[in-house]
C-alpha cells in the first residue's frame, strides 16, 4: 500500500480564499508531482520537484504554486481561489534515478470553489 | 519524445466476458510502460508495469498486458470481467528522468 497522503480529501471554499492542499509521503522519494484531473479524466501535470528546494512547472499552466522544504512534504497553494480552479488534484511520488519505477499516488483532493 | 495513445475512450463488456483495453506508445528508447486503474473518487493504483524482463506482464486482479515492440502496443487484457473492474484505466509511459506521460484514459463499464 502506497504511503502517500493528501489532505483534505474534499474541500468546498469561496472565491478569493487562499488554500493549501497538503501532500506527504513516507517513502523517501526524491521526485514528487502534482496533477490536475478534470471530469473528462485526463491528467495534466502542473508541478513537479526533483528534491528539496526544487520546483518546476508542468505541461499545464496553473496559477497555483508549490514548495519543497522537506523531502516528504510537497504542498500546493492557491493564493486566491476561483471557480475555474474547481477540479481534482492528485499528488504522486517516485524514485528519481531508478528506471522502471512507478509513481505512487495519493487519494486526491477534490476542490470546489463556489 | 514519449507518448501513449489509448484507442478507446469507453469500453463496455458483459460480466464474465474478456476485457481488452488498447494502448499504443511512442518512445525514443526502450520504454517503461504502466497500466493504472482509478475507481471513483480514488487515486490511481498500479495494475502492472513493463520492465523489459518479459513481454507478457501479469498484474493484480487477473489483468495482464503484452508488450509488442513491432506494433508499439501494450494492450491490457483480462479473461473474465468482474463487476468490480468497472473503473477508469490509464496507460502510462515514463522517460529516463521518471517523468510520466498519461493516456487520456479508458472508461470500462461492466454490464451484469
Amino acid at each position: 500500500e502506497a504511503d502517500i497522503y493528501q489532505t483534505p480529501r474534499y474541500l468546498v471554499i469561496g472565491t478569493g480564499k487562499k488554500i493549501t492542499l497538503e501532500c506527504s509521503q513516507t517513502m523517501g522519494h526524491d521526485k514528487m508531482y502534482w496533477y490536475q484531473q478534470d471530469p473528462g479524466m485526463e491528467l495534466h501535470l502542473i508541478h513537479y520537484s526533483y528534491g528539496v528546494n526544487s520546483t518546476e512547472k508542468g505541461d499545464l499552466s496553473s496559477e497555483s504554486t508549490v514548495s519543497r522544504i522537506r523531502t516528504e512534504h510537497f504542498p500546493l497553494t492557491l493564493e486566491s481561489a476561483r471557480p475555474s480552479h474547481t477540479s481534482q488534484y492528485l499528488c504522486a511520488s517516485s524514485e528519481l534515478d531508478r528506471r522502471n519505477t512507478e509513481a505512487f499516488f495519493g487519494q486526491g483532493t477534490r476542490l470546489t470553489v463556489v | 519524445a514519449q507518448s501513449v495513445t489509448q484507442l478507446d475512450s469507453h469500453v463496455s463488456v458483459s460480466e464474465g466476458t474478456p476485457v481488452l483495453l488498447r494502448c499504443n506508445y511512442s518512445s525514443s528508447y526502450s520504454p517503461s510502460l504502466f497500466w493504472y486503474v482509478q475507481h471513483p473518487n480514488k487515486g490511481l493504483q498500479l495494475l502492472l508495469k513493463y520492465t523489459s524482463a518479459a513481454t507478457l506482464v501479469k498484474g493484480i486482479n487477473g489483468f495482464e498486458a503484452e508488450f509488442k515492440k513491432s506494433e508499439t502496443s501494450f494492450h491490457l487484457t483480462k479473461p473474465s470481467a468482474h463487476m468490480s473492474d468497472a473503473a477508469e484505466y490509464f496507460c502510462v509511459v515514463s522517460d529516463l528522468r521518471n517523468q510520466f506521460y498519461f493516456g487520456t484514459g479508458t472508461s470500462l463499464t461492466v454490464i451484469p
